[in-house]
C-alpha cells in the first residue's frame, strides 16, 4: 500500500515568508509526527497527533511554527516569517498504535527539504 | 546533556568484518527502544527492535543494558550495502520517540 508522502519534496524560499508543508500519513494510521533534522543532526520532534486529542505541541521550537490535522488525516506544518536557521529536512512519520502498546513503529515519509536564503 | 548519545564516528571496516555501536540514554525511565537506519539523503527506516533479553535478526544483534542505560547494535560480516547512518531511537515516555544523531558506517570494498 502507499506510505506516507510528503510535499512538496523541496522548498527554497526567500528569510521572512510564510511556507507550508504537507504530510499525508498511511491511511487508518491514527498517530502523526512531525520532526525536522538539520544537516549531520538527529531527529528534532516538533509536534505530535493522535487522533481527537489535542496535540502534543511540546517540541515547536518558536510561535512561528504550527500545525493542523484535518479530519484525522492529512497534516499541514506552516512557518511563518521564516529564518536561515529554519533551513532543514522537514520529516513527517505516521504509526498505528494498538491499545496497550506505548509507540508502534513509525513511518517516514521522504521529507521536505526546506532552504531558506 | 542529551538524551541519547551516540558516537557520530564514521566508522570505516573492510567488507566481512565485525561492527559494533554502543548508545547511551539518559532516563532511566525509558520504556521501549530501537535502531532505525538512515541512508544518505532518505528517511530513517526501522532496522530493529531492541528487548531486554537482547535480540537477533540474520547479521544483526541488538542488545540493551538497561543498569548501565545503554544499547548496542552488532553487525557482522559487514556488506557494502550496511553503509548508512544507524539511529539509536528511545521511547523516554512521551508519544513520539527520542533520536540520537546517529553513527556512520561506511563498509569499504
Amino acid at each position: 500500500g502507499a506510505g506516507v508522502s510528503q510535499s512538496p519534496s523541496n522548498k527554497v524560499t526567500e528569510k521572512g515568508k510564510d511556507v507550508e508543508l504537507r504530510c499525508d500519513p498511511i491511511s487508518g494510521h491514527t498517530a502523526l509526527y512531525w520532526y525536522r533534522q538539520s544537516l549531520g543532526q538527529g531527529l528534532e520532534f516538533l509536534i505530535y497527533f493522535q487522533g481527537n486529542s489535542a496535540p502534543d505541541k511540546s517540541g515547536l521550537p518558536s510561535d512561528r511554527f504550527s500545525a493542523e490535522r484535518t479530519g484525522g488525516s492529512v497534516s499541514t506544518l506552516t512557518i511563518q516569517r521564516t529564518q536561515q536557521e529554519d533551513s532543514a529536512v522537514y520529516l513527517c512519520a505516521s504509526s498505528s498504535i494498538p491499545s496497550g502498546v506505548l509507540t508502534d513503529t513509525q513511518y517516514f515519509g521522504p521529507g521536505t527539504r526546506l532552504t531558506v536564503l | 546533556r542529551k538524551e541519547v548519545e551516540q558516537d557520530p564516528g564514521p566508522f570505516n571496516v573492510p567488507e566481512g568484518a565485525t561492527v559494533a555501536f554502543n548508545c547511551t540514554y539518559s532516563n532511566s525511565a525509558s520504556q521501549s527502544f530501537f535502531w532505525y537506519r538512515q541512508d544518505c539523503r532518505k528517511e530513517p527506516k526501522l532496522l530493529m527492535s531492541v528487548y531486554s533479553s537482547g535480540n537477533e535478526d540474520g547479521r544483526f544483534t541488538a542488545q540493551l543494558n538497561r543498569a548501565s542505560q545503554y544499547i548496542s547494535l552488532l553487525i557482522r560480516d559487514s556488506k557494502l550495502s550496511d553503509s548508512a547512518t544507524y539511529l539509536c531511537v528511545v521511547n523516554t515516555g512521551r508519544r513520539a520517540l527520542t533520536f540520537g544523531s546517529g553513527t556512520r558506517l561506511q563498509v569499504q570494498p
